[in-house]
């Protein structure tokens, strides 16, 4: 199947400090990808649709600012937490699904492990 | 917008007993409907997927999953688990004209015991 990876796997920053997660399609393009916060025994919440070459659509509730999503080309978004806090703290999910027409699955990276101190 | 209800977050069972997880989901429209594994550290992975024809779908390590329209259901079903099948479950539902943006449940954390 299609290959989503996430880059890194985990990272502890400094409250204060920008962090910078990358989601890259390894073997396809992707017009569409998804952000998801994963908190402790709970479900994946989308917190934005990154689209290529224009801004990203954010779920309500979501801060645009303190979420930046950049999609600037078929096969890599980044979602950059800054001015991060500890409540910041949270395993975060990319997904993304093959470009086409119709219904698809969406293919997931390994997801990045956020800690912030 | 599209909810996702899942039961029994934990679920612990023996090998070889039959494992069922419930999931339920509101949405008034045609949906694309999911379920998703995440074994111990590693990424979600699809189990099986509901787009048209079939209510019943097969998916991957003898899961299966039943769709059924007038319960707004799509109940996950393995007759017979292995220890291997620890993991966490996930339904999910998306609009069959949307743009694939996913609805999670909460998930089920299923643990077999040997």
């Amino acid at each position: 199947g299609a290959v989503v990876s996430q880059h890194p796997s985990w990272v502890i920053c400094k409250s204060g400090t920008s962090v910078k997660i990358e989601c890259r399609s390894l073997d396809f393009q992707a017009t569409t990808m998804f952000w998801y916060r994963q908190f402790p025994k709970q479900s994946l919440m989308l917190m934005a649709t990154s689209n290529e070459g224009s801004k990203a659509t954010y779920e309500q509730g979501v801060e645009k600012d303190k979420f930046l999503i950049n999609h600037a080309s078929l096969t890599l978004s980044t979602l950059t937490v800054t001015s991060a806090h500890p409540e910041d703290s949270s395993f975060y999910i990319c997904s993304a699904p093959p470009g086409g027409q119709g219904p698809t699955e969406a293919f997931f990276g390994q997801g990045t492990r956020l800690t912030v101190v | 917008a599209q909810s996702v209800s899942q039961h029994n977050h934990h679920v612990i069972l023996s090998e070889a007993a039959s494992l069922e997880l419930g999931c339920n989901y509101s949405y008034g429209g045609t949906v694309n409907l999911f379920w998703y594994v995440q074994y111990p550290g590693q990424h979600l992975q699809l189990l099986l997927k509901y787009f048209s024809g079939d209510p019943l779908v097969k998916g991957i390590k003898g899961f299966e999953a039943e769709f059924i329209k007038s319960k707004f259901s799509f109940n996950l079903r393995k007759p017979s688990v292995q220890w291997s099948d620890t993991a966490e479950y996930f339904c999910a539902v998306n609009s069959y004209y949307g743009n694939n943006r996913l609805a999670f449940g909460k998930g089920n954390q299923v643990v077999v015991i040997p």
